[in-house]
């Protein structure tokens, strides 16, 4: 089964960008979306957006003026840069499959990512 | 954005008992409506997508129903591994979202 491992650093200081990677273990990488999702400490999940191979990105609106995706088929990989951080985005960040047909759900999630926006 | 509205927010359940989580969309979304459950620490499980179809692995005392802007979340029979915090989202337009989440704890 396909495996999912977000990277990056853990501490990122307020007004700078935060940057994460998505290793994506198999081939799939060219036939679904890949979404990134966050989840402040005690809160609910909230979608930043997706990327498809082909190029087709979606940002949610509250987060598309400072965030930006890309996908890298050649290295299995997705990511994501949202920029002019504050303490609000500190957060666990998820990296997750979405299904193309059957629902459109996300089958498969990363562990996760843990975010801390601090000086 | 599709205002998603989980209830209840929380709920305490004993062993054995028959749980309904209800998730209601700001505007129809036929049956593009999935259920994930969260422990945690972890990251979130799919149970239940296309509103009612079980995700492989997933065991049968969970099943969905529903369709436009009303759905339901049912555990027939709650054991001691489903306690966890249950959330829904509409897979129907971008950008996608989330319930609230609905926890569901020991009584």
């Amino acid at each position: 089964q396909v495996q999912l491992q977000e990277s990056g650093p853990g501490l990122v200081k307020p007004s700078e960008t935060l940057s994460l990677t998505c290793d994506v273990s198999d081939d799939s990488i060219s036939s679904y979306y890949w979404s990134w999702v966050r989840q402040p400490a005690e809160k609910g999940l909230e979608w930043i957006g997706r990327v498809y191979s082909t190029g087709i990105i979606n940002y949610n609106p509250s987060l598309k003026s400072r965030v930006t995706m890309s996908i890298d088929t050649s290295k299995n990989q997705v990511s994501l840069k949202l920029s002019s951080v504050t303490a609000a985005d500190t957060a666990v960040y998820y990296c997750a499959r979405e299904i193309v047909t059957a629902g459109r759900a996300f089958d498969y999630w990363g562990q996760g990512a843990l975010v801390t926006v601090s000086s | 954005d599709i205002q998603m509205t989980q209830s209840p927010s929380s709920l305490s359940a004993s062993i054995g008992d028959r749980v309904t989580i209800t998730c209601r969309a700001g505007q129809t979304l036929s049956n593009y409506l999935n259920w994930y459950q969260q422990k945690p620490g972890k990251a979130p499980k799919l149970l239940i997508y296309g509103a009612s179809s079980l995700q492989t692995g997933v065991p049968s005392r969970f099943s969905g129903s529903g369709s436009g802007t009303h759905f339901t979340l049912t555990i027939s029979s709650l054991q001691t591994e489903d306690f966890a915090t249950y959330y829904c989202q509409q897979s129907y337009s971008v950008p996608r979202t989330f319930g609230q989440g609905t926890k569901v704890e020991i009584k």
